[in-house]
């Protein structure tokens, strides 16, 4: 079965520093992978998505992350963390059935950030 | 620029009652999915509309009903709420099955307690 595993439940990083999240992922055929963002009491909003080409993908507020098929990872990374990227993080991949394809998400990674 | 409309957005019910949630999106999407979040476990997929006239069950459909009422219109049924159900819903669209259709874009949520 499909399924997405995000190890860090919660991460501490100063502000300026570099982060990566981790996620890890259980699919059979090509993945369609996603990370989205959620702000206290917001909705998610998409910070990038990979369906395949260049295994680097550039997102928005200055996040990347990197398909790695050996690993079957796709982690997000930011060179220097700004205050306003507190948030949850969540990661997920898109399945597809003979009905249609759905959005499997991992339990999501709380970012805290210090001062 | 309305996307995905999730009413109503705060909700307390009493152990037994039924509502409905409401979910309409103006993207002109195929595909539409109700989401719950708990903490600690992610979103998890309710259950799903491919396109107009299907449905199909996600991970959690226990106690939940859905109608796809046309193509803008997904509601969610509580037949007869359990506290278990004390959740924030999420309402997502989609254009369809596949790359790079399966981003999802969604709604602000519905936070519902139950007691």
């Amino acid at each position: 079965a499909q399924s997405v595993t995000q190890p860090d439940i919660h991460i501490t990083v100063s502000e300026g520093a570099s982060l990566e999240l981790r996620c890890n992922y259980s699919y059979g055929a090509t993945p369609y992978l996603f990370w989205y963002v959620q702000s206290p009491g917001q909705g998610l909003q998409l910070l990038l998505k990979y369906f395949s080409g260049d295994t680097l993908v550039q997102g928005i507020k200055g996040f990347e992350a990197e398909f790695k098929r050996s690993q079957s990872s796709f982690n997000l990374r930011k060179p220097s963390v700004h205050w306003s990227d507190a948030a949850e993080y969540f990661c997920a991949v898109g399945a597809s059935n003979q009905a249609g394809t759905a959005l499997i998400f991992g339990k999501g990674t709380t970012l805290s950030v210090s001062s | 620029n309305a996307g995905v409309t999730q009413t109503p957005k705060f909700q307390v019910l009493k152990t037994g009652q039924s509502m409905t949630l409401q979910c309409a999106q103006d993207m002109n999407h195929n595909s539409m999915y109700w989401y719950r979040q708990d903490p600690g476990m992610g979103l998890r997929l309710i259950y799903y509309s491919a396109s107009e006239g299907t449905t199909d069950k996600g991970e959690v459909p226990n106690g939940y009903n859905v109608s796809r009422l046309n193509k803008r219109e997904f509601s969610l049924r509580l037949e007869s709420a359990a506290p278990s159900q004390t959740s924030v819903y999420f309402c997502a669209s989609s254009m369809g099955q596949g790359a790079p259709r399966a981003e999802a874009f969604f709604g602000q949520g519905t936070r519902l307690t139950v007691v």
